[in-house]
């Protein structure tokens, strides 16, 4: 099945620097790669997705790239502020869409003001 | 619209008990699908539905017994909990293909 590995861990960010953060999967026939993000105590919440036949979106301050050649996908964070705290998951399908997701491990964003 | 809800929200349970988590969505999504949250561990499919009548096995559905018999309802059932079974467990709920997923708010279940 697919394994999708998330990094870091945990990451703290000055306000208005920007953060990254980086997955790799690891079935090549995985075609959908989203993030959510899970407030403390909240449910997790779908802040941006990607398919495999782009390379590259973005919405506002967040920005998901994707390579597939070496089949790692990355979601960037600019100008960040204190309400981005948070930890943030990459998941990964390879079923045309979000039937059977695996997901990464998730990433403790802390942004420090 | 509710979203996706789920009860009970808190939940203690002796090991060898069974019990089952309902989790119930109002906005007609044939995609159903129940993970668990451990601490360093991301959300880990137990498991998934894509319509009535049509369950099958996540990554972890060991312990766990699923049914759909209606497009609204999704119930969890854990046959004779185990302390290894305490988690934070989310139900989701989303229409198939290339869609949102929506959690409910969770189940917080501990096993003593």
């Amino acid at each position: 099945g697919e394994n999708v590995e998330q990094h870091p861990s945990t990451l703290s960010v000055q306000e208005g620097d920007s953060a990254v953060i980086k997955c790799t999967y690891s079935d090549s026939a995985s075609n959908y790669f989203p993030w959510y993000k899970q407030e403390l105590g909240k449910r997790p919440q779908l802040i941006i997705d990607i398919r495999s036949n782009v390379g590259e979106k973005k919405d506002q301050r967040i920005a998901v790239t994707l390579n597939k050649t070496a089949k790692h996908f990355s979601l960037h964070i600019t100008e960040t502020q204190p309400e981005d705290s948070a930890v943030y998951f990459c998941a990964a399908s390879p079923n045309f869409g979000n039937e059977k997701l695996t997901f990464g491990t998730g990433t403790r964003l802390t942004i420090i003001p | 619209n509710a979203g996706v809800t789920q009860t009970p929200k808190f939940q203690v349970l002796k090991t060898g008990q069974s019990m089952t988590l309902q989790c119930a969505q109002d906005m007609n999504h044939e995609y159903m699908s129940w993970y668990r949250q451990d601490p360093g561990m991301g959300l880990r499919l137990i498991h998934y539905s894509v319509g009535a009548g049509i369950t099958d096995q996540g990554e972890v559905p060991n312990g766990y017994n699923v049914s759909r018999s209606t497009t609204e309802d999704f119930p969890l059932r854990l046959l004779s909990a185990a302390p290894s079974q305490t988690s934070v467990y989310f139900c989701a709920s989303g229409g198939l293909g290339y869609n949102e997923q929506f959690f409910g708010p969770g189940t917080r279940l501990t096993v003593l």
